[in-house]
């Protein structure tokens, strides 16, 4: 049972429109997401976070949005760049005992930013 | 430079004969884990370790092992690997975020991929 699902296995966008990647969340209980990017034979890296209490939080380029009523979030890169190629995972942070977190990842999107 | 080293890179063994993949982070961090990424399922943690000799299993730990001896490093053991434990493996280690705050950002290795034949 995926409890975060990336449903776009791959998205194509040209440079500079919008690219929009989406992820579902089943658990009510996530405080924090997050998205990761990763390029080939690179680990993820960390990109923009949000946390429960909000709706929208925007670094740059990069925003994040989040619908708790429909446990869907988003990620919003505006302009898109050729430099945005990667594949986008969403997580979510759920809480073990004792403070510490468990991110739980879905499947991740391919994104192609074409010049 | 702040980092989570992981060796090898690559690997190619037969079914059944023990291997290690090491991991070594930098940042002092109380958290480590080990993931692994396969085509469609994303990320999935095979074991994490909240501190020196602490672990505890993850979402897939069959077939595997770890120790965590001293802070900085987390080893994952295959006793006998098998053609199923193909994938790529990635070490990550976080700081421990008690009460709350922070992002629980993880710090990731750039993976080792195992060929298991």
């Amino acid at each position: 049972d995926q409890q975060v699902k990336q449903n776009s296995p791959s998205l194509s966008v040209q440079e500079g429109r919008i690219s929009i990647l989406n992820c579902d969340y089943t658990n009510s209980m996530f405080d924090y997401f997050l998205w990761y990017k990763k390029y080939p034979a690179e680990g993820p890296t960390f990109l923009i976070s949000i946390s429960s209490i909000k709706d929208k939080n925007e670094d740059g380029r990069f925003t994040v949005f989040l619908n708790k009523s429909a446990k869907h979030l988003s990620l919003h890169i505006v302009p898109s760049q050729p430099g945005d190629s990667a594949v986008y995972f969403c997580a979510a942070r759920g809480r073990l005992s004792g403070g510490y977190n468990k991110l739980i990842f879905g499947a991740g999107t391919r994104l192609a930013v074409h010049p | 430079e702040a980092q989570v080293t992981q060796n090898p890179r690559y690997l190619i063994t037969v079914t059944g004969k023990k291997l290690t993949v090491t991991c070594s982070q930098n940042m002092n961090h109380e958290y480590m884990s080990w993931y692994r990424q396969d085509p469609g399922l994303g990320l999935r943690q095979i074991y994490y370790s909240m501190n020196v000799e602490v672990t505890d299993k993850g979402d897939v730990p069959e077939g595997y092992k770890v120790s965590r001896k001293e802070k900085r490093n987390f080893p994952l053991i295959l006793e006998s690997p098998s053609p199923n434990q193909t994938s790529l493996y990635f070490c990550a280690s976080s700081l421990r975020l008690a009460g709350g705050g922070g992002t629980g950002e993880l710090f990731f290795g750039e993976g080792s991929r195992l060929t298991v034949l």
